[in-house]
């Protein structure tokens, strides 16, 4: 079945690490988007890509780096963590000639 | 740029009632809107969307509303179940962007058994 899929799911760090979230689909979408949303609240977007080669940052202002070097892979690595960084990290895909938009599972980063 | 609101952040119902969640946008060249829904621990699920051609849309229990004079869009739930319990999200892709949705800031909807 076609999924998103995000690893890990969850992950405990501390200060200073550098860390890459993964985030793979077999939807065949060229649009993918990473968001940052804190457990329940507003989604914020950091980062998109409208396809391979293709990366924009989002209207929130992040630290992050992105890279889209094949359609079904978008990483998002973080140079040096901060406790500021602690937060949910959900991908997201969308078809290039469609409306609608998935959201894959989430990435609860913990900073200590 | 796009800006959508979204009331009541917290919403309480009784088992069978009806909810009502309203957002409004800015930009009238928006031209879809669909609405969310992230039950605690899971990642937001799309439940229901309407293009701007369209002023009204149902699936079951659920339905959204769109009007374009006012900006405004609102999703209905009837006979709402304790499993409609989640926190809900509306959105809006303004008008001549490549699909970048904007979010309302969410309403904790609770339904009371």
């Amino acid at each position: 079945e076609a999924d998103i899929y995000q690893t890990p799911r969850y992950l405990v760090i501390g200060t200073g690490k550098k860390i890459t979230l993964e985030c793979s689909q077999t939807m065949g979408h060229d649009k993918m988007y990473w968001y940052q949303q804190d457990p329940g609240m507003e989604l914020h977007l950091i980062h998109y890509s409208y396809g391979v080669n293709s990366t924009e940052k989002g209207d929130l202002s992040s630290e992050s780096t992105v890279s889209r070097i094949r359609t079904e892979h978008f990483p998002l690595t973080l140079e040096s963590a901060r406790p500021s960084h602690t937060s949910q990290y959900l991908c997201a895909t969308r078809r290039d000639t469609t409306d609608e938009q998935y959201f894959g599972p989430g990435t609860r980063l913990t900073v200590t | 740029g796009e800006n959508v609101e979204q009331h009541p952040s917290t919403l309480s119902v009784q088992e069978g009632d009806s909810a009502v969640i309203k957002c409004t946008y800015s930009d009238s060249a928006s031209n879809y809107f669909p609405w969310y829904k992230q039950e605690l621990g899971k990642r937001p699920q799309l439940i229901i969307d309407i293009r701007s051609n369209v002023g009204e849309k149902k699936d079951q229990r659920i339905a959204v509303t769109l009007n374009k004079t006012a900006k405004h869009f609102s999703l209905h739930i009837t006979e709402t179940q304790p499993e409609d319990s989640a926190v809900y999200f509306c959105a809006a892709r303004p008008g001549g962007s490549q699909g970048n949705l904007i979010f309302g800031k969410g309403t904790k909807l609770s339904v009371k058994p």
